[in-house]
């Protein structure tokens, strides 16, 4: 079994960064594949990207490329945002796994707002 | 990319009945590679399913999956108050992972 546990809640102006984190423990967390899904106030899933276990590979979604950065040390998952805007208005969730996503942590809301 | 269009959007029974959520996708999807997700209100998503029928751990057998190709079905045989929550589908065999919009499945 594996715990995430991500950071807190934050609130950035339009044009600004967030950086995000993603605690791990329980598990042999450098085995895992990570990635970062969020979801919009009412809306769905949207897969970000993907981390290998060593962190010296990623893959971003097409639409975040060029503004995200997905890192990691030994227990814990970073993603950079850069130039948020008002639709990045989201909940933040990172989850373990390769093909499927089998441990979750509990979401960080960031609020894009001037 | 893989588009995922789930089927209803929503979803009104009763405890007891039968429910059945459908899964499309746009392009065929090997049956290792299609999950799916429970999320509650205010909850992160909770894996219900993978390899298209394997059950995750701590979920009932009376969640099920089945499909192949590009059409995919999670029945849930006799709902309980604790199923009433939103669905996805996920197809996990391609970058960039996609998931379905989801089906609520609602109290009638």
């Amino acid at each position: 079994q594996m715990q995430l546990v991500q950071s807190g809640a934050e609130l950035r102006k339009p044009g600004a960064s967030v950086k995000l984190s993603c605690k791990a423990s329980g598990s042999a967390f450098t085995n895992y594949y990570m990635h970062w899904v969020r979801q919009a106030p009412g809306q769905g899933l949207e897969w970000m990207g993907i981390i290998n276990p060593s962190g010296s590979t990623t893959s971003y979604s097409q639409k975040f490329q060029g503004r995200v950065t997905m890192t990691r040390d030994t227990s814990t998952l970073y993603m950079d945002l850069d130039s948020l805007g008002s639709d990045d208005t989201a909940v933040y969730y990172c989850a373990s796994g390769f093909y499927y996503f089998d441990f979750w942590g509990q979401g960080t809301l960031i609020t894009v707002s001037s | 990319e893989i588009v995922l269009t789930q089927s209803p959007g929503t979803l009104s029974l009763s405890p007891g009945e039968r429910a059945t959520l459908s899964c499309r996708a746009s392009q065929s999807v090997g049956s290792n590679f299609v999950a799916w997700y429970q999320q509650k209100p205010g909850q992160a998503p909770r894996l219900v399913l993978y390899s298209t029928f394997k059950r995750a751990t701590g979920i009932p057998d009376r969640f099920s999956g089945s499909g192949s190709g590009t059409d995919f079905t999670l029945t849930i045989s006799r709902l309980e108050s604790e199923d009433f929550a939103v669905y996805y589908c996920q197809q996990n065999g391609n970058l960039p992972r996609t998931f379905g919009h989801g089906t609520k499945v609602e109290i009638k």
